[in-house]
């Protein structure tokens, strides 16, 4: 199983809604990531968490929360949003082997629409 | 010094031909080189990837070529057919272990004609 799965597919929001996106993956993982891709543009990394601790955060305003309950979920916590961040998330996970980079694997994502 | 440059933006190739994608980096700390290949409202699907201690790397119709002096790699796609019409991505990171930050290049989309 090499799934990753995110929930929901689509999500419109308002400006004032709280909401949550839901990244899954049982392929044994323990680094897993957010990316925020924007149409016709590259995907650009957000938040990483390696053994479920934020490693990584690219500088993202405190709308978004990152949180990693366990070792198979990442949420995404959303809140008072602008319209300008409406974009496809993307969940990624992959392994932690040494020092080496290993294959990301990607979900589906899910397109935020911020109205 | 993180950015990975990508060329072309778009590619039309005929059925049966070749497409080519090539990419350049700056940062001499990557040392994992992977590409993706993304359909429309889809995530990035890892094709194939390449470390710099080889020069060539082969699955199927889907070739990396890496120079490793030049600091360029670059995808090459073998009797192309329609449904390889995919945006694609390449992409690199380095100093592995906790963080794999992925630097993505700016994305070639390809378009497979009849």
């Amino acid at each position: 199983d090499t799934e990753v799965t995110q929930t929901p597919k689509h999500l419109v929001m308002g400006m004032t809604n709280k909401k949550s996106l839901k990244c899954e993956q049982h392929m044994g993982h323990r680094a897993m990531y957010w990316y925020k891709q924007k149409a016709k543009k590259p995907p650009e990394l957000m938040f990483v968490y390696s053994y479920e601790k934020l490693s990584i955060n690219e500088s993202v305003p405190s709308r978004f929360s990152p949180e990693c309950p366990n070792s198979s979920l990442l949420n995404l916590h959303l809140h008072a949003l602008q319209p300008e961040d409406s974009a496809l998330y993307l969940c990624a996970s992959s392994t932690i082997v040494g020092h080496q980079n290993t294959e990301a694997f990607f979900g589906q994502g899910t397109r935020l629409t911020v109205v | 010094q993180q950015q990975v440059k990508q060329s072309p933006q778009s590619l039309i190739v005929q059925k049966g031909g070749i497409s080519i994608i090539n990419c350049a980096y700056e940062n001499t700390a990557f040392d994992y080189f992977p590409w993706y290949q993304q359909f429309p409202g889809k995530g990035p699907a890892l094709l194939i990837a390449i470390r710099p201690d080889v020069s060539e790397k082969k699955e199927g119709r889907f070739t990396i070529s890496f120079n490793k002096s030049a600091k360029q790699f670059s995808l090459h796609i073998m009797d192309s057919q329609p449904g390889d019409s995919a945006t694609y991505f390449c992409a690199a990171s380095g100093e592995g272990g906790t963080a794999s930050k992925l630097t993505f290049g700016t994305g070639t989309r390809l378009q497979v004609t009849l």
